[in-house]
């Protein structure tokens, strides 16, 4: 079955640490993104590729860092500069198309705790 | 002002009845317009595209008002399995990559 997979589903860190969560997708899309949701709230951008080897900034960059050495793999890590990075993390991925708005599909995410 | 505000309710209705999410945004560049659902602690999923003539999918009803900058999203006779968070998204092009701009939801429990 094709799909977008995270992992893991909790995680907890301590407060100092960097953690890297993951995000494969073999739907063969080209954009990948990393949202983050705080509770009653709605998602927020934090780094979308567009193409292997690139990747830009998304509205709340800061603290976080990406990397897109496959096509199918777009993993997230959560530096000890993110002030506060206890979240829900969500990665989608989507076709890039010419005459349509295109479906972004989700991952199941991961609840990030910072203990 | 944010890009795209949504009532965040919650709306609590009865089973079998009509229901109405308005939702504004602020870009007049925007091209795509999205509703989404969420459920409690999992991902949002595809409810339906917005097209500007409208759409219908089943129960569903999806309209685009480019001139006042909204879109609404009606779901008649209700059921307890609608019980859900719904997302209005937007997006300011067709082309490309897309950022998806979302909304904060509203919130919606069916009641029996």
């Amino acid at each position: 079955d094709g799909g977008i997979t995270q992992s893991p589903k909790y995680l907890f860190r301590k407060e100092g640490q960097n953690v890297t969560l993951s995000c494969e997708q073999n739907l063969n899309h080209d954009a990948m993104y990393w949202y983050r949701q705080d509770p009653g709230q709605g998602l927020r951008l934090i780094y979308y590729s567009q193409i292997v080897n690139d990747f830009q900034k998304g509205d709340i960059a800061e603290g976080y860092s990406v990397s897109r050495e496959k096509k199918e793999s777009f993993p997230l890590t959560v530096t000890s500069a993110q002030k506060n990075p206890t979240a829900f993390y969500l990665c989608a991925s989507t076709t890039i198309g010419r005459d349509r708005g295109n479906e972004q599909f989700f991952g199941p995410g991961t609840r990030l705790t910072v203990l | 002002r944010k890009e795209v505000e949504q009532d965040p309710g919650p709306f609590n209705v009865p089973e079998g009845a009509t229901v109405a999410f308005n939702c504004t945004y602020s870009n007049s560049a925007s091209q795509s317009f999205f509703w989404y659902r969420q459920d409690c602690r999992k991902e949002p999923k595809l409810l339906m595209s917005v097209y500007s003539s409208g759409n219908e999918d089943g129960r569903f009803t999806a309209q685009l008002n480019r001139a006042s900058q909204y879109i609404s999203l009606l779901i008649r006779d209700s059921k307890l399995s609608d019980s859900a968070t719904y997302l209005c998204v937007v997006t300011p092009r067709i082309q490309g990559a897309q950022k998806l701009v979302f909304g904060q939801g509203t919130r919606l429990t069916i009641n029996p």
